[in-house]
């Protein structure tokens, strides 16, 4: 079965730090990899999603980042956090074309 | 893009109640998917229901995609229920909106 996985759980990190938030996913190949925002009491935003190795696309812009190095990695990056920045990250998973998407338990980041 | 409405924000029932949570959205889709958050933020696929009715237990779905429609059904409703109930559509998959979602709370 498939697994998703994302870490850190929690993260505070002060303004102007740089953030480095993982996800990996295990028991499929060629996945699409997304990442979402959710602020508080809010629904989520969708912020980059990727159809493979090196191919990103983002959303909106924003003082984020993206990559995805190996086939089920993806990985979420600032050079300089923002206070609102702050909020919680959600990785998801899906196969292109329609079908669900899975999401993993999130990261949740308070910038200080 | 496609905008996604959620009804009602916030809905307090009994244990034992049932309930209707609706989903409207503007535009033609092939994706929708309905989520419950619990406390600790996770996200737990429900149904993905494109068109057409499906039932797991308590809960089911129906989808009437020609009136841009999802209704989510919780009948019997347990404290375990409550929690954040998000409608999430998209056209294409890699561009799902989510609705601001549907607050449940069920009081013992």
């Amino acid at each position: 079965s498939q697994t998703i996985h994302q870490w850190p759980a929690t993260l505070v990190q002060p303004v102007g730090s740089p953030l480095s938030l993982e996800c990996t996913v295990e028991g499929t190949s060629n996945p699409n990899l997304y990442w979402y925002r959710q602020a508080a009491g809010r629904g989520l935003q969708l912020l980059f999603y990727s159809v493979g190795i090196g191919q990103i696309s983002s959303e909106v812009p924003q003082n984020l980042s993206a990559s995805r190095p190996q086939d089920r990695q993806f990985i979420l990056s600032s050079k300089k956090l923002l206070l609102s920045d702050s909020g919680f990250y959600l990785c998801a998973w899906g196969h292109g074309g329609g079908g669900e998407q899975y999401f993993g338990p999130g990261t949740r980041l308070t910038v200080t | 893009g496609i905008q996604v409405e959620q009804s009602p924000p916030d809905l307090i029932l009994q244990e034992g109640a049932n309930s209707t949570l609706r989903c409207n959205f503007s535009d033609s889709v092939n994706n929708l998917q309905w989520f419950h958050q619990n406390p600790w933020g996770q996200l737990i696929n429900l149904f993905y229901i494109p068109s057409g009715t499906k039932q797991n237990g308590r809960l089911s779905a129906t989808t009437v995609a020609t009136e841009r429609y999802s209704l989510l059904y919780i009948s019997s409703s347990q404290t375990t229920d409550s929690g954040v109930y998000f409608c999430a559509v998209s056209y294409n998959n890699n561009d799902m909106r989510f609705g601001a979602g549907t607050r449940l709370t069920v009081k013992p």
